[in-house]
């Protein structure tokens, strides 16, 4: 049972565009979700995390949006470059323990 | 501070075989967890380590197994390997149990099982 469902599977947008990314979850007891950012050949990187208890989120280009009631959270990514090709995954964690649950991840390429 | 660190980065082995990896944390991280990713699974917890205790399990046969040391060095074991066990396994380390900590991952060991 995937319990984080994420979309679009890919993304393909041209530099200066703001892709943006849908999560949804349907475990209650997830309080903490970060988004993380992973080149090939690497591990999974932080980018941002929110609490249900926060609308919205930003650092730096990226930015947070979470609907509690929708049990829904998306990324937003401003001025995209080229060097934000990667695969984004967000992730859910139930505040009881810290095993993260992923989404199927975004494949994001940002055309020059 | 050095990141997570992951021996060995490759690996092939065949059916049947066992196979240990490895996962030094991040200096003065005591949590550690291990996740599978595969293309058609995604990214899926194993399991979690905190002082030598394992606190958390995911949904994997018993055929996969861990432990951790004093050092907080953590090793997983996968026995009798299947076809399916290929995959890349990564380590990931926090300072400790608290679900408020951030999660630092390794590049990953990727097993090949023939």
């Amino acid at each position: 049972q995937q319990q984080v469902k994420q979309s679009p599977q890919s993304l393909i947008v041209q530099k200066g565009g703001i892709p943006i990314i849908n999560c949804a979850y349907e475990n209650t007891a997830f309080d903490y979700f970060p988004w993380y950012q992973q080149f090939p050949g690497k591990g999974p990187a932080l980018l941002i995390a929110i609490r249900p208890d926060v609308s919205e989120k930003k650092e730096g280009r990226f930015t947070i949006s979470f609907n509690k009631s929708a049990k829904q959270f998306s990324l937003h990514i401003m001025d995209s470059q080229p060097g934000d090709s990667a695969t984004y995954f967000c992730a859910a964690r139930e505040n009881a323990g810290n095993m993260l649950t992923f989404g199927g991840g975004t494949r994001l390429m940002v055309k020059p | 501070k050095a990141g997570v660190t992951q021996t060995p980065r490759y690996l092939i082995k065949t059916r049947g075989q066992q196979v240990t990896l490895s996962c030094s944390p991040i200096s003065g991280h005591r949590s550690v967890s291990w996740y599978q990713q595969t293309p058609g699974q995604g990214l899926q917890f194993l399991f979690e380590y905190f002082s030598e205790t394992q606190r958390n399990k995911g949904n994997f046969p018993g055929r996969f197994s861990g432990r951790q040391f004093s050092n907080s060095r953590s090793e997983m074991n996968v026995s009798t390997l299947e076809l399916g066990d290929s995959a890349l396994y990564l380590c990931a380390s926090s300072p400790g149990p608290l679900y408020q900590e951030t999660q630092y991952f390794g590049p990953g060991t990727r097993l090949l099982v023939l």
